[in-house]
């Protein structure tokens, strides 16, 4: 079965950098995108972007262009989510999702989703 | 203020049927499908309904979704206790080229 694990949690200092991996397992990695999506405490859900293990292909919500980077490793089936120049606005939880069928960016389709990542910004 | 609107509240009885609405507009819902998500408390939302009114497999029945125009709804019949969670309609949006999500209805089963 298609399963998404997450790396634990975290506390970063502002201005620091974080990185959260998303190990995917149950089915074929190069053939679907990886979207995250972010919730901040108490809040409602806010997609930050897809990236395609295909070919690396990226696509970043404006708001988070420029801090962001997603990458993959095929060879560990594993996506990667880095976001730097943190602010308290960016504690939240921090989820990778499988995405659906047809490997484009233009999708709010979130097949699966991993567990979550709470990042902690403390000033 | 979320590109998609939603009613912050629903609340029925056991055995009920409630409806939960999600607003949107021409490059939005209007061009592209729409999908529902659960949130159970302290949880990763789950996938409901994808491409407007289809269910994974696993999601009961009594989950439904329907969209017309600019609008969309999620019909829950024979309400449950388990049933109590968040949930989000999402779709893409041409104009932002981004995936934007409704501020969520969070259900009450009383």
């Amino acid at each position: 079965q298609v399963e998404l694990v997450q790396s634990g949690g975290d506390v970063k200092n502002r201005g620091a950098s974080v990185k959260v991996s998303c190990t995917t397992s149950g089915y074929n990695f190069n053939s679907f995108g990886i979207g995250w999506v972010r919730q901040a405490p108490g809040q409602g859900l806010e997609w930050m972007g897809w990236v395609s293990p295909y070919n690396g292909k990226i696509k970043v919500a404006q708001k988070f262009q420029g801090r962001v980077t997603m990458t993959t490793d095929t060879l560990k089936t594993t996506a990667y989510l880095e976001l730097t120049t943190l602010t308290s606005d960016d504690t939240a939880v921090y989820y990778c999702a499988k995405m659906g069928p047809g490997l484009r960016p233009g999708s709010a389709w979130f097949e699966t989703w991993g567990p979550g990542t709470p990042v902690t910004v403390s000033s | 203020q979320s590109v998609l609107t939603q009613q912050p509240s629903a609340s029925g009885t056991p055995g009920q049927r409630v409806t939960i609405s999600c607003s949107g507009s021409i490059s939005n819902i209007g061009n592209n499908p729409v999908y529902w998500y659960q949130q159970l408390p302290g949880t990763a939302p789950k996938l409901l309904i994808f491409a407007n009114n289809k269910r994974p497999s696993g999601v009961p029945d009594r989950f439904s979704g329907s969209k017309s125009g600019t609008s969309s709804s999620l019909a829950i019949g024979g309400l449950r206790s388990e049933d109590e969670a968040n949930y989000y309609c999402a779709s893409w949006d041409d104009n932002l080229s981004a995936a934007v999500f409704g501020g969520g209805t969070r259900l009450t089963v009383l």
